[in-house]
């Protein structure tokens, strides 16, 4: 199994940028999220889905876009790309157990290191 | 103030020590606790989870959790050089399965 995969693993843009970053989960997870990793500041959620059509958003929203047509993949949009978005991007999925331990198991990706010149 | 702090080290120590590795938060109603490994430019790896108060092992790690203190805390025994990584401690609410709150992490390094 492939696990959570992500593309591309590094990029740069220029401020004002479109780019997407793209996330696919072979595991058959319902739920998928992205998280941003900054220093001193921790993994912070982005959005989440938690199935096909349904996204939510977490912590820090705003700049971002997602949709989910599919269980596989859940990508992230950047639609302007700001020097503040510069950050390394994890994507992470899990499936759904409720109530239990097992419900907050997250498998991550390896990232991908956006920097916005 | 950041509901879960946690000390960003670097914390070195020799081949062999005994390592502790500790978290602190605010909000009561946690109940479900974490620990995930890091690796350098890798993607984070769940290692170690607790439900509520009590210890927990699993070979050289031990994960403890303090709720009246709102302590936890990673034990590692017998460290090697592989163990050389950012450690991040995870927590989240009962019942609320889709969010997870993350300590910043402490980088530790092993040395031989």
């Amino acid at each position: 199994n492939a696990g959570v995969t992500q593309t591309p693993k590094f990029q740069v843009l220029k401020t004002g940028q479109s780019m997407t970053l793209q996330c696919a989960q072979d595991m058959n997870h319902e739920y998928m999220s992205w998280y941003r990793q900054d220093p001193g500041m921790g993994l912070r959620l982005i959005h989440y889905s938690v199935g096909a059509g349904i996204t939510d958003q977490g912590e820090v929203p705003n700049g971002y876009n997602v949709s989910r047509s599919t269980t596989e993949d859940f990508p992230l949009r950047l639609l302007s790309a700001a020097p503040s978005q510069t950050s390394v991007y994890f994507c992470a999925s899990r499936g759904f157990s409720h109530g239990t331990i097992r419900a907050n198991v997250l498998t991550f990706g390896a990232g991908s290191r956006l920097t916005v010149l | 103030q950041k509901e879960v702090e946690q000390d960003p080290g670097p914390l070195s120590v020799p081949e062999g020590a005994i390592v502790s590795l500790n978290c602190t938060y605010s909000n009561s109603a946690f109940q479900y606790f974490m620990w995930y490994r890091q690796y350098s430019r890798k993607g984070p790896e769940l290692l170690m989870y607790t439900y509520s108060s009590g210890n927990k092992e699993d070979g050289r790690f031990t994960a403890q959790v303090d709720k009246s203190s709102k302590y936890i805390s990673l034990f590692i025994r017998d460290s090697q050089p592989s163990d050389s990584a950012t450690y991040l401690c995870a927590m989240s609410f009962t019942g609320t399965a889709s969010k997870l709150t993350f300590g910043t992490g402490t980088r530790l390094q092993v040395t031989l």
